[in-house]
């Protein structure tokens, strides 16, 4: 069964500061997308960053980047330089042919 | 660009009822996906459509049934409905059905079944 866990239901980070994000994942496929997903207070899910499995190379968006660690099957999110607007729940998702699995999430609160 | 819109953005039902959720998706999109997602869980994948054909399913009973569009948009029913169905449902599109295709979401339609 392919599931994904987030094994931090809070985070909380100082404004400026840097925060990690946990995702770990169970698959026996090959060939799947990996996505965080960030959900504001007002419920619109917003794509923050994806990693494709076959690309080593860890994706980079601005101050969102992912250390993608294949073998492990771990996919954490780094925020840098941590915003207001940062603050949400974040899911971590995998996409595999026509399915999708999603994690339980993880609040983060940013600290002014 | 229009974005993904949902309707009704809320909705009280008594168990045993049956429900039509409606979604339209971004301009030039073909492919819809709906989940479910409890307070304080995260989304769970019900089903796909792409094109008028539902191409990929969750794992929910078939009481939850779909329909797309010419025109891409959407509708999710739920028949007999459940105290466990409240939730908030999400519609997501997307440009095509390939794997990793960015999907956007719809602000979702909360329900509530007493």
């Amino acid at each position: 069964a392919q599931t994904v866990t987030q094994s931090q239901p809070e985070m909380s980070v100082q404004e400026a500061e840097t925060v990690t994000l946990s995702c770990t994942y169970d698959t026996s496929e090959s060939d799947y997308y990996l996505f965080w997903y960030k959900q504001p207070p007002s419920r619109q899910m917003i794509l923050v960053i994806r990693q494709e499995a076959y690309k080593q190379q860890n994706a980079t968006e601005n101050r969102f980047s992912v250390n993608f660690q294949k073998a492990a099957k771990s996919f954490s999110l780094k925020i840098s330089d941590s915003q207001l607007g940062d603050a949400a729940m974040y899911f971590c998702a995998y996409h595999t042919g026509n399915q999708f699995y999603f994690g339980t999430g993880t609040s983060l609160t940013v600290i002014p | 660009e229009t974005g993904v819109t949902q309707s009704p953005t809320h909705l009280i039902k008594t168990r045993g009822q049956q429900v039509t959720l409606r979604c339209s998706s971004q301009s030039g999109h073909n492919t819809v996906s709906w989940y479910q997602q409890a307070l304080g869980q995260g989304p769970q994948f019900i089903f796909q459509y792409y094109r008028e054909e539902e191409n990929g399913r969750g794992n929910f009973p078939p009481r939850f049934s779909g329909l797309q569009f010419p025109n891409y948009s959407s509708e999710l029913n739920v028949n007999a409905l459940e105290l466990d169905d409240s939730a908030l449902y999400l519609c997501a599109s997307s440009l095509d059905l390939a794997l990793g295709e960015t999907q956007y979401f719809g602000p979702g339609t909360r329900l509530l079944v007493l």
